[in-house]
Order: structure tokens, then C-alpha cells, then sequence
């Protein structure tokens, strides 16, 4: 049974660019969750997403981001115009269901940007 | 949302030591986990353990939810692991988002 699936690894991108970061959750999962782990600043929640659906988008910037996670395909997560302050590790999790069940981590995506 | 704390910030041990990681909770959780982040960066998932005791290997985890704590054991430990282990939690109120503590950091010397 394969894990998160998470591509790219690595990212780099400069200023002004824009950034697609995709994540295959666990088969048989619904549910999808990106986390964000900046220098400094630990793991922190960024959106939740069910199939064609965000369901809790409370910790995303409010502006240049944004996820989706469609019908078919990976969910993808959008980051339009990078700075500097967006390199960071970015981890996608799923879990078969929502509350109170256990969240499987992918490998990470690591941004810079140049 | 839920506060988790974890101490200590640092430990360093010899191989072949003992030690005690402790994760402190605010809140009733529907969720807690214990993950290790290796050099690599990865994230790997250690413990799902909301309540009671696990076992895996030399490692184990005990969460007495009541109190709001929760333990994790490293026995004989390995160069092997060294790197930062995180505790986090799913408050009741909280819903499906996992609060991170912000990681012990464990070395291990030959």
C-alpha cells in the first residue's frame, strides 16, 4: 500500500513565479491536509480539503495561495508570485476520514526561492 | 485552538541510553500523534496514541489522556535516532487540524 506521494522534493523558483506542489493522498483516503514548516516557526496547518471541496482554509495567507484537490487527480497546492518568506518545507497528509483519525504524512516538498 | 508543549527543547544521549520525551496538551484530544523528523526532513509517523500504551520496537508511547500528557520512550537508543521528535495534537474544539509542539531535538553520540 504506497504512502503520501508528494512531487516535487525540491523546488526552486525565484521571485515573482509561481510554485504547484501536488499530493497523492493514501489510496482509499478522502481527506487531505497541508501543513507548512517554516525556519523558526515549526509545523503549522495550513488547509483542509475532501474531494471538490475546502473544507477549512483558516490557515492560509490570504493572499497568492491557494489548494484544491479535484474529482481526479492529486490535490495541488498554489502558490502564485513567491517571495523570499515562502521557502519553507511544505507536507501533505491525508487520513480515510476526518475527526480523531490518524493523519499519514507524505515526504515533503522543499521550496526556495531564489 | 489547542496549545502542546514539549520538553525537553534538547537532549543529547549516548548511545545505548534511555530517555523520556514529554508532550503537555491544553485541551481533550480526539487525536494525538508522535512523529521523527529524520535529517532527511521527512516526517515519519511513530505513534497514533489518542489514549493508553504502545510498543514498537524500542519505542513507546503512553498517553494518559486525563492528565493531558502524553510520554515517548526511546530504549537502547541508535545514532540512527537523532533528528527532532514532534507531538501533536487534535483538539476536541480543534477538528481534524493537528497542533505541532515545537520538537525535542535528539542527539545521539557513539
Amino acid at each position: 500500500n504506497a504512502g503520501v506521494m508528494q512531487n516535487p522534493r525540491h523546488l526552486v523558483r525565484r521571485r515573482g513565479q509561481e510554485a504547484r506542489l501536488r499530493c497523492s493522498p493514501m489510496k482509499g483516503h478522502s481527506h487531505v491536509y497541508w501543513y507548512r514548516q517554516l525556519p523558526e516557526e515549526g509545523l503549522k496547518f495550513m488547509v483542509y480539503l475532501q474531494k471538490e471541496n475546502i473544507i477549512d482554509e483558516s490557515g492560509m495567507p490570504k493572499e497568492r495561495f491557494s489548494a484544491e484537490f479535484p474529482k481526479e487527480g492529486p490535490s495541488i497546492l498554489r502558490i502564485q508570485q513567491v517571495v523570499r518568506g515562502d521557502s519553507a518545507a511544505y507536507f501533505c497528509a491525508s487520513s480515510p476520514s476526518q475527526v480523531g483519525y490518524e493523519q499519514y504524512f507524505g515526504p515533503g516538498t522543499r521550496l526556495t526561492v531564489t | 485552538g489547542i496549545q502542546v508543549e514539549q520538553s525537553p527543547p534538547d537532549l543529547i544521549l549516548q548511545e545505548g541510553a534511555n530517555s523520556t520525551l514529554r508532550c503537555n496538551f491544553s485541551d481533550s484530544v480526539n487525536n494525538l500523534q508522535w512523529f521523527h523528523q529524520n535529517p532527511w526532513g521527512q516526517l515519519i509517523n511513530l505513534f497514533y496514541i489518542p489514549s493508553g500504551t504502545k510498543q514498537n520496537g524500542r519505542l513507546s508511547a503512553t498517553t494518559v489522556a486525563t492528565e493531558r500528557y502524553s510520554l515517548l520512550y526511546i530504549s537502547s537508543s541508535q545514532t540512527t535516532d537523532s533528528g527532532v521528535y514532534f507531538c501533536a495534537a487534535e483538539g476536541r474544539s480543534n477538528d481534524y487540524k493537528l497542533s505541532f509542539g515545537a520538537g525535542t531535538t535528539v542527539t545521539v553520540r557513539a
